[in-house]
């Protein structure tokens, strides 16, 4: 089946640098990513979606400028988390659809647990 | 934002017993429900995709039904058994092939 691989799977960075998190569809193209994160006891709560070759679309109150989203080929996609600080401590995720397979839902990756310090 | 609920948070149940929970969605604008399962320390993993009122689907002793004209979905776990413990998410589409609005999600645990 469909594999996504997300790296890395934790990270520890000092506040004030920027931490870049993998999104890698495995075995399919995935023109399209989207980008979670999840705050503790809460629900995944989408972030962006990510297109191959085009800017990505942010939702509402996320900020373009500090969460860079690049998704320069069929089978990546990052997240560049900038001048981080403790308050984006938080569990991010990725997922990727496979080709025009709707009814097989969205493959997942692990997930990225930052922490900020 | 589509305001999705899930209901309960949690669920104890005992082994070989039988469980049922609740995803509850705004029925405007629906296109398709998604069901993911979430084990601890592993990705979601996608169970159903689900499109048409009335619609059923089953995966092994797991199945789901879909109500879109009021709503809500159900999932249904029989005999439970402990590999069924995990965080079972809903999440209702409003556009084909397009973003998803993530339901707070049930943590089902399931004791030998």
């Amino acid at each position: 089946g469909a594999v996504v691989s997300q790296h890395p799977s934790r990270v520890i960075c000092k506040s004030g640098t920027s931490v870049k998190i993998e999104c890698r569809s495995l075995d399919f193209q995935a023109t399209t990513m989207f980008w979670y994160r999840q705050f503790p006891k809460q629900s995944l709560m989408l972030m962006a979606t990510s297109n191959e070759g085009s800017k990505a679309t942010y939702e509402q109150g996320v900020e373009k400028d500090k969460f860079l989203i690049n998704h320069a080929s069929l089978t990546l996609s990052t997240l560049t988390v900038t001048s981080a600080h403790p308050e984006d401590s938080s569990f991010y995720i990725c997922s990727a659809r496979e080709g025009t397979s709707y009814g097989r839902g969205y493959t997942f990756g692990s997930g990225t647990r930052l922490t900020v310090v | 934002i589509l305001n999705v609920e899930q209901s309960p948070q949690s669920l104890h149940v005992q082994e070989g017993d039988s469980t049922n929970f609740t995803c509850s969605f705004p029925s405007s604008n629906f296109y398709a429900l998604h069901w993911y399962r979430w084990e601890t320390a592993k990705s979601p993993e996608a169970l159903f995709v689900m499109t048409l009122n009335g619609d059923e689907k089953k995966k092994g002793r797991i199945s789901a039904t879909l109500n879109t004209k009021e709503g809500y979905s159900y999932l249904y776990i029989k005999g439970s058994q402990p590999e069924d413990s995990a965080t079972y998410l809903c999440a209702p589409g409003a556009t084909a092939g397009n973003k998803l609005t993530f339901g707070g999600g049930t943590r089902v645990l399931v004791k030998p």
